[in-house]
């Protein structure tokens, strides 16, 4: 079966730009997770979402947010973007039962 | 406040010993534990799983032991190989919360 796809892999964006990341999950897995990964800070939830509805977030700003479609596809914005907010995003799909996570390839988004 | 840890950075081991990752946490309350294995451009890939109310599991080569009283966790390689190589998460969950909290990863290098 396909994987979880994460468009775009690579992104380079100017500091206060905003930029849309996308995710796609597994068919039938209907919770998708938002993480980031820095060097040297492992990897911070970010929000996760399941059946439309936003049901965990974590200690990041507002200009960061979510939203998940129908289809469980979700996205991910974040607006008046920052230097520090270069970093791989990682979304981890699954049926929303715990442990079964399966992580896409990341877009790596770089600020200048 | 970092409640999941992987205090180093790296680690060499000889292939075909055994290679040990240890990883420590400060909350009592989360239900399992995971190790994941990430290669560079990859999501990570989940390895192995322990709930919190046991003390070992094991998968082929792959052992994950639990020290709920010194909240420590290692994973155990044996024998390892060249294609282990790579950055090793831990990170630890709750039920009813998708949230998976990491730690900073440790960096395996087999040598031939």
């Amino acid at each position: 079966k396909a994987g979880v796809t994460q468009t775009p892999r690579y992104l380079i964006k100017t500091r206060g730009q905003q930029v849309t990341l996308s995710c796609s999950p597994i068919s039938g897995h209907r919770s998708v997770s938002w993480y980031q990964q820095t060097p040297g800070q492992g990897l911070q939830f970010l929000f996760e979402y399941f059946s439309e509805t936003q049901r965990n977030k974590g200690n990041f700003p507002g200009r960061f947010s979510g939203r998940q479609f129908s289809n469980s596809r979700s996205e991910m914005n974040v607006s008046t973007l920052e230097l520090g907010d270069s970093a791989l995003y990682l979304c981890a799909t699954g049926t929303g039962s715990n442990y079964g996570y399966t992580f896409g390839s990341g877009t790596r988004l770089t600020v200048v | 406040d970092q409640q999941v840890k992987q205090n180093s950075p790296s680690l060499s081991v000889q292939e075909g010993r055994i290679s040990i990752l240890n990883c420590d946490y400060t909350n009592s309350m989360f239900d399992y534990f995971l190790w994941y294995k990430k290669y560079p451009a990859e999501g990570p890939t989940f390895l192995i799983s322990i709930s919190s109310i046991k003390d070992k599991n094991e998968d082929g080569r792959f052992t994950v032991f639990l020290n709920k009283s010194a909240k420590h966790l290692s994973l155990h390689i044996v024998p390892s190989q060249p294609g282990d190589s790579a950055v090793y998460f831990c990170a630890a969950g709750s039920f009813g919360n998708e949230k998976l909290t990491f730690g900073t990863g440790t960096r395996l290098t087999i040598i031939p």
